[in-house]
């Protein structure tokens, strides 16, 4: 099993609350992943970094921001959430990409706004 | 449109019964395909990994086949147990960016009956 993790695992939250989702890896990759996924559906990243103080938004907007500032952890945080926020997130890392790169993914964290 | 698409939606098979998943995919230019398998609420967790070159490649009782002429993967199961209940997810990369973009299907997810 890969060494990337996530906290809180499930959360249940009011409207408008700010939440940090934690992730972080014990390999030393510098690129990592956030992807959300609903249920049934496929999964849409979101942000994703090259490493230290470099990160990037991915193909699904998203009202969410990302920080790098250690290697090993990269964290989502929602400024104010709401009921659309409701999703799985899923936090990946690599230690390179293009070509045939693994990507290790964390258990993810069941977000609930309600 | 780069697509992946997954079928059939759901299986239902009995214990100790082999089946096969299919892919096909629009992606292009191609990279790599993988087979990933996320049970439930957890993160997926990768077991085959095909470049083009590749047309057959096995991890156990798994067995993924491509054909990239086609546009086309299958992943075989073989001697199903209980423990592969769960989603199993096509993805493709592309070479066409840096970031070796991965292009998610939407799973079939499968289930094993004692």
């Amino acid at each position: 099993e890969a060494d990337i993790y996530q906290t809180p695992r499930y959360l249940v939250i009011g409207t408008g609350k700010k939440i940090t989702l934690e992730c972080s890896q014990t390999m030393g990759h510098d690129k990592m992943y956030w992807y959300q996924q609903d249920p049934g559906m496929e999964l849409h990243l979101i942000h994703y970094s090259y490493g230290v103080n470099s990160t990037e938004k991915g193909d699904l907007s998203s009202e969410s921001t990302v920080s790098r500032i250690r290697t090993e952890h990269f964290p989502l945080t929602l400024e104010s959430a709401r009921p659309s926020h409701t999703s799985q997130y899923l936090c990946a890392s690599s230690d390179r990409w293009g070509g045939p790169y693994e990507q290790y993914f964390g258990p993810g964290t069941r977000l609930t706004v309600t | 449109k780069n697509q992946v698409e997954q079928s059939p939606q759901s299986l239902i098979i009995l214990e100790g019964k082999n089946c096969t998943l299919q892919c096909n995919y629009t992606v292009s230019p191609f990279s790599n395909l993988r087979w990933y398998k996320q049970d439930t609420g957890r993160g997926p967790v990768s077991l085959t990994i095909m470049t083009f070159s590749e047309n057959t490649k096995s991890n156990g009782r798994y067995t993924a086949t491509l054909d990239a002429d086609t546009k086309q993967s299958s992943l075989h199961i073989t001697a199903s147990q209980l423990s592969d209940s769960a989603s199993y997810i096509c993805v493709v990369s592309d070479r066409g960016s840096t970031l070796g973009r991965l292009y998610f299907g939407r799973g079939t997810q499968l289930t094993v009956w004692p």
